[in-house]
């Protein structure tokens, strides 16, 4: 099935660093959504975005989606060690309940 | 509590072994779905169902047999798995309207031995 492309695929960053990824699709998406998966556990919804252009917070969590509803990216802000994780972007049509993943990035924080 | 619960969290079978995976949700979603995560590799899409109809199966092995006997329950059968069917078994529901995403459950580590 479709992916979306996220990058990077994984990053190494010291505690207190700001984290930026993004997602990219050949698919205009009515819906882009965040998730962030803890090791050995499914992942939660971080942040969901509806309309071209919108920019939400959830904490030190800032994700936009974009102006060609074609990608979205997600910033974390001041990163601290529960950060690490996979993190998933994912898109949806509107009116179909089905979601289309991206590959993930997989954050580590270095001691 | 996610709202989505998946029993048993671990589970080691033997290839000839038959065990079956469970979802359980009371969310009010009518949409459940399974995935599969292999290490370092994405989510696999395995099977839909939507208002308890199968509407997707992402040409999964038919050692791999999914139940939905009501909006509220969704099963995985296993049986004659091989090894490199060890992953992590995810189990969504979403409601069938409103784009609100998936909410997981915590999966299940399965590891064929």
């Amino acid at each position: 099935g479709q992916q979306l492309n996220q990058s990077p695929q994984s990053m190494f960053i010291q505690e207190g660093e700001d984290v930026s990824m993004n997602c990219t699709s050949s698919s205009i998406f009515n819906t882009w959504l965040w998730y962030k998966q803890d090791p050995g556990e499914g992942p939660v919804l971080l942040i969901a975005l509806y309309k071209a252009g919108e920019l939400t917070s959830n904490g030190r969590l800032t994700a936009q989606f974009g102006i060609t509803r074609k990608d979205s990216f997600l910033n974390i802000s001041a990163s601290i060690p529960s950060d690490v994780g996979i993190y998933f972007c994912a898109g949806q049509f509107f009116g179909n309940e089905k979601l289309t993943f991206g590959t993930g990035t997989r954050l580590t924080i270095i001691p | 509590e996610t709202g989505v619960t998946q029993t048993p969290r671990h589970l080691v079978m033997g290839m000839t072994n038959k065990k079956s995976l469970k979802c359980e949700q009371h969310l009010g979603h009518n949409a459940m779905y399974w995935y599969k995560q292999s290490a370092k590799k994405p989510l696999e899409l395995m099977f839909v169902y939507s208002l308890e109809e199968r509407v997707e199966n992402n040409s999964v092995p038919s050692r791999f047999s999914p139940e939905c006997p009501n909006s509220s329950h969704l099963f995985l059968h296993l049986h004659t798995l091989q090894p490199e069917d060890s992953a992590l078994y995810l189990c969504a529901s979403s409601p069938t309207r409103g784009n609100y995403g998936y909410t997981f459950g915590s999966g299940t580590r399965l590891t064929v031995v």
